[in-house]
């Protein structure tokens, strides 16, 4: 299997734009999850999903933020417009079970610099 | 308010010694706790877990040890070796789908 998949690796955009981020996790796989990654807070969950449905999306920081799962095989995470503090690294992983008895599988994660 | 915290941002070690990482929480309800692996430019890899019905779990040259009453848990790594070298990520869930993380210590094994 080729893992779950993100892309763009790397995104460098002005303030202001929008910033689309993309996601196909493991095929099977039931859940999926957006972490951003930065210094002071470490990993943060910002949404998940179940069947392509969201759960929980508490932990979006905005409104500015959105997710979208149109089918089992891809998500988007949507920041319009993006400001220097979106700035981070983002994950997205799946797994087959609840992430809290079974374990997460994740993408090599999606650097974004807001200038 | 981070609910659990790794208060130690970097720890280097000697290769061969035993590499000790902490892990506290402050929410109760947590009963589940995972410890992730992180190279540079990938993601996150699961390493090892322990419930909250045991105090210890081992797997291989890695054992976690959780301390219910103290709300601690840590990762032994024994004997350390240089591809050991990574950002540790502990993580705990407590019921429900979140799973909350730590912010990372990132450890050095020293040839």
């Amino acid at each position: 299997d080729a893992g779950v998949i993100q892309s763009p690796r790397h995104e460098v955009t002005e303030m202001g734009q929008e910033v689309t981020l993309r996601c196909k996790p493991i095929s099977g796989h039931d859940y999926l999850f957006w972490y951003r990654q930065t210094m002071m807070r470490g990993l943060e969950l910002l949404i998940y999903f179940n069947n392509n449905v969201p759960i929980d999306d508490s932990g979006m920081p905005e409104d500015r933020f959105s997710a979208k799962m149109p089918n089992a095989s891809f998500s988007t995470l949507k920041i319009q417009p993006s400001e220097p503090r979106d700035s981070a690294v983002y994950f997205c992983a799946s797994s087959l079970v609840g992430q809290d008895t079974g374990e997460l599988f994740f993408g090599e994660g999606s650097r974004l610099t807001v200038l | 308010d981070q609910q659990v915290k790794q208060n130690s941002p970097s720890l280097s070690v000697q290769e061969g010694r035993i590499s000790i990482l902490n892990c506290d929480y402050t929410n109760s309800m947590f009963d589940y706790f995972l410890w992730y692996k992180k190279y540079p430019a990938e993601g996150p890899t699961f390493l090892i877990s322990i419930s909250s019905i045991k105090d210890k779990n081992e797997d291989g040259r890695f054992t976690v040890f959780l301390n219910k009453s103290a709300k601690h848990l840590s990762l032994h790594i024994v004997p350390s070796q240089p591809g050991d070298s990574a950002v540790y990520f502990c993580a705990a869930s407590g019921g429900n789908e979140k799973l909350t993380f730590g912010t990372g210590t990132r450890l050095t094994i020293i040839p």
